[in-house]
């Protein structure tokens, strides 16, 4: 059964350093995708980035990057430059199938709350 | 243009009633996804439509829990009768065919006494 553990409930780091949060993941699909999502205290749910098993290379969007090790079967998020506004819950999900074999169905991770320090 | 729309932001209910729960997709997206959050149990995926036919309802927790879609721009989440345990917020999500992420409403907070 597919799985998505986060290691890390609670995580600090001060302004303007990068930040590693971690996770990993357990599937028998040789076809799956992985995402990052961003809830902060106002509760909705911001996508950040995705990452899908057959990508050559790893993910980037802006100030955000995954770190895909396949073969450890893991997706850290990697931060660079933290912002006061990056203060959230972070959040990694993995959905089976990709592309047209994808099964819509997103796994979540229990979180990792993130608090950037001024 | 719009996001997810959900309806009604808060709700606070008593034991026994019923609730439902809405949620307007964005135009165009033909997969539909309803989430509950809890602190004990985190995000949950309880059922999700692909044009507008329920394809894994294996989330649901009980039958008190119904969900339909009778069209592309609307579904219900329907609870009865609701529970205490029932009290978490609720999230629409949907996406565009062959979509790689999902776009979530702002949720609905749900509060049964």
């Amino acid at each position: 059964a597919q799985k998505i553990t986060q290691t890390q409930p609670g995580m600090f780091v001060q302004e303007k350093e990068a930040v590693t949060l971690d996770c990993t993941y357990d599937t028998s699909d040789p076809s799956y995708g992985l995402f990052w999502y961003k809830q902060p205290s106002s509760g909705e749910m911001i996508f950040l980035i995705y990452q899908g098993s057959y990508d050559q290379q790893n993910a980037t969007e802006g100030r955000y990057s995954l770190n895909f090790q396949k073969a450890r079967k893991s997706a850290n998020l990697v931060i660079s430059a933290s912002q006061l506004g990056d203060s959230a819950m972070y959040f990694c999900a993995m959905r089976e199938g990709d592309g047209s074999s994808n099964t819509g169905k997103l796994i979540f991770g229990q979180g990792t709350t993130l608090q950037v320090k001024p | 243009d719009a996001g997810v729309i959900q309806s009604p932001r808060h709700e606070v209910t008593e034991m026994g009633q019923e609730v439902t729960l809405r949620c307007k997709p964005i135009s165009g997206h033909n997969s539909l996804f309803w989430y509950r959050q809890t602190m004990m149990r985190g995000l949950e995926l309880l059922i999700y439509f692909n044009n507008n036919v329920p394809i894994d309802d294996s989330g649901m927790p009980e039958d008190r829990f119904s969900a339909k879609m009778p069209n592309a721009s609307f579904s219900t989440l329907k609870i009865q009768p609701s529970e205490p345990r029932d009290s978490a917020v609720y999230f629409c999500a949907s996406s565009e065919p062959l979509a790689k992420k999902q776009y979530f409403g702002p949720g609905t907070r749900l509060t049964v006494t």
